[in-house]
């Protein structure tokens, strides 16, 4: 199974700062690799796709970059409604896997 | 836009069989493209793909669960559901159905608890 790192495992930031979540897979994924939000009681929601596209209707200071085995989330202003739990996912190979998980939380 | 609402007991005792239903609506199941898909994630910790089936009915399932699951489609009420045999505590989670794209990921639901317990 491809093992997924995600670091860190939780932030503190406050509105308006710039905010970076890494990615690692255990092996290449080429772009095969989306990112997801989730707040409390509720489903993850897409935020980005094959490594760097937007999902419609995502605010554009989400972005995402990087292939092969290293990944980044960046949220460039951080806004109130953005403190969730980050995930990312790597559809390269079965089984599908997620990373543990990056809890954003208020500073 | 995409639908996916989880539906089932919330209960099941050990030994006996968990059986969900998702039930997809803006979309057709009968569709080729999406992989019609089961999460799982344990109260606190992380997520745990279960797996999926086409809409040919071809299901893939992850190999650590593949003995005690079966996954399948009833494209007359454009649903999809999971049946997993012989629970124990440690299948207590929050499952989810999801609408899953290989290339872009994809749609979820909202998800619900299932604890086993007697």
């Amino acid at each position: 199974d491809i093992q997924m790192t995600q670091s860190p495992s939780s932030l503190s930031a406050g509105v308006g700062d710039r905010v970076t979540i890494t990615c690692r897979a255990s092996q290449s994924i080429t772009t095969y690799l989306h990112w997801y939000q989730q707040k409390p009681g509720k489903g993850p929601k897409l935020l980005i796709y094959a490594a760097s596209t937007l999902q419609s209707g995502v605010p554009s200071r989400f972005s995402g970059s990087g292939s092969g085995t290293d990944f980044t989330l960046t949220i460039s202003s951080l806004q109130p409604e953005d403190f969730a739990t980050y995930y990312c996912q790597q559809s390269y190979s079965i089984p599908w896997t997620f990373g543990l998980g990056t809890a954003v939380e208020i500073k | 836009q995409v639908q996916l609402q989880e539906s089932g007991p919330r209960l099941v005792k050990p030994s006996q069989t968990l059986t969900l239903t998702c039930t997809v609506s803006g979309a057709s199941i009968r569709s080729g493209g999406p992989y019609w898909s089961w999460i799982r994630q344990v109260p606190g910790k992380g997520l745990e793909w279960i797996g999926y089936i086409y809409y040919s009915g071809s299901p893939y399932y992850n190999p650590s669960l593949t003995s005690r699951l079966t996954m399948s489609l009833d494209t007359s009420k454009n649903q999809f559901s999971l049946r997993l045999t012989s629970v124990t505590a440690a299948d207590t989670a929050v499952y989810y159905c999801a609408r899953l794209v290989l290339c872009c990921g994809g749609d979820w639901g909202q998800g619900t608890l299932v604890t086993v317990s007697s």
